[in-house]
């Protein structure tokens, strides 16, 4: 089974900073099925990424993700107030897979 | 827009079996290629997977799960359900319903439930 690591555990910043967010699978996985979520307290993620690389529908364009075979990142551009928040990366093999996932909070 | 809302009890003994329906709103849920997901969080920790099933019926399970697992669906009430047997402390957690969107070239949960809080506790 796939295994997803995310780094670092907690990333703390200052609004207006870049975030990069880093998510390792224990063996290649296809780009099409690895996505990022926001997950603030009490509320229900949100997709922000799918596809690796592309922002799902309303998503500002300061997120962005990339990667390919065993390495994905995620980055926020400049950090806003409202995106202090836990991510998650999943990806799919013959399930669904979430890492488990960074924190990003303010510094 | 689409809605998603989990019903059920909130406290389940153990041994006994948990039961969540899901009720989708501003869309037929048999309408498009979807999949339809039960995804849980236990208190402080990440997203586990527990399965999915098509609007045709096709359930599959995570495989750490799926001995314990039903996932079924309603069109005529526009529902789906969960039902997760013999059940431990360790099944404390948030459980969502979400839409697996994505068709078959991407995979990936892009509508979600608030969530419901089920305690396991005697």
């Amino acid at each position: 089974e796939i295994v997803l690591t995310q780094s670092p555990g907690t990333l703390s910043l200052s609004p207006g900073e870049r975030a990069t967010l880093s998510c390792r699978a224990s063996q290649s996985v296809s780009s099409s099925y690895v996505a990022w979520y926001q997950q603030k307290p009490g509320q229900a993620p949100r997709l922000l990424i799918y596809g690796a690389s592309n922002r799902a529908t309303g998503i500002p364009d300061r997120f962005s993700g990339s990667g390919s075979g065993t390495d994905f990142t995620f980055t926020i551009s400049r950090l806003e107030p409202e995106d202090f928040a836990v991510y998650y990366c999943q990806q799919y093999g013959s399930s669904f897979i979430f890492g488990p996932g960074t924190k990003v909070d303010i510094k | 827009q689409l809605l998603l809302q989990e019903s059920g009890p909130g406290l389940v003994e153990p041994s006994e079996t948990l039961s969540l329906a899901c009720t989708v709103s501003g869309g037929s849920i048999s309408s498009g290629s979807y999949y339809w997901a039960w995804i849980r969080q236990p208190p402080g920790k990440g997203l586990e997977w527990i399965g999915s099933i098509s609007n045709g019926g096709s359930a599959y399970y995570n495989p750490s799960l799926k001995s314990r697992v039903t996932i079924s669906v309603d069109t005529s009430k526009n529902q789906f359900s969960l039902k997760l047997s013999s059940v431990t402390a360790a099944d404390t957690a948030v459980y969502y319903c979400a839409r697996r969107g994505g068709g078959s070239s991407y995979y990936y949960v892009d509508v979600w439930g608030k969530g419901t809080t089920v305690t396991v506790s005697s």
